[in-house]
């Protein structure tokens, strides 16, 4: 399979506590990208990591990239009622690019 | 700009029934794609397109045609719809001119079919 796979396939926390999500993938990759789903909504692009990248910040949000392991992380700091939604990897892979594939995803639920 | 457009938003069929998805995208992208979402899953990829006049089959093509006539527009068809294909339906696209690119969503058909 060509897909990042995401773990835990299921998150709960309080609000104002840190959420961490992992990705795990199998080939070389030019970049991985992390997308939420609101439900019943698309996904939307939250940050991209390039290969030669391996830590990058956007607000509350930091992504870790370890291509030896070929994984990465997410963590959402500080968390809101409103990051409840379903988390995604895609890893965009150097061979077979055009094909875009996701895992399962993980599910977030923010209790307040 | 618009993004991504997907129409209908809803739609039910019976079993047997065909129909087409419409996504269409003004943003100049290659690639696009349809990807179906069953409740508490992940995205499937059903088909993709590269270019205008090329498709290529994704993890579940089956029981589904795709047509690329015109660079903005993808059509997902259902020609004999099944109970098993009620789900909903997401398009995207990507500029492939650079790697570096996210990939653009619409908000998605929901399709019943009974």
């Amino acid at each position: 399979s060509q897909q990042g796979e995401e773990d835990p396939q299921a998150l709960s926390i309080q609000e104002g506590e840190n959420a961490t999500m992992n990705c795990s993938y199998k080939t070389s990759i030019n970049n991985l990208q992390w997308y939420r789903q609101n439900s019943g909504r698309g996904l939307v692009h939250l940050i991209l990591i390039r290969s030669n990248e391996r830590e990058k910040h956007s607000g509350r949000l930091r992504v870790t990239l370890d291509t030896s392991k070929k994984s990465s992380s997410l963590l959402i700091t500080a968390s809101r009622a409103a990051d409840t939604a379903s988390y995604f990897c895609a890893p965009h892979l150097i061979q077979g690019a055009q094909k875009l594939v996701f895992g399962q995803g993980t599910r977030l639920t923010i209790n307040p | 700009n618009a993004g991504v457009t997907q129409t209908p938003k809803f739609r039910v069929l019976k079993t047997g029934q065909s129909m087409t998805l419409l996504c269409a995208q003004d943003m100049n992208h290659e690639y696009m794609y349809w990807y179906r979402q069953d409740p508490g899953m992940g995205l499937r990829l059903i088909h993709y397109s590269v270019g205008e006049g090329t498709t290529a089959k994704g993890e579940v093509p089956d029981g589904y045609n795709v047509s690329r006539l015109k660079k903005q527009n993808f059509l997902l068809g259902l020609e004999s719809a099944a109970p098993s294909q009620t789900s909903v339906y997401f398009c995207a696209s990507i500029d492939r001119s650079s790697y570096n690119s996210p990939l653009h969503f619409g908000n998605g058909t929901r399709l019943t079919v009974t």
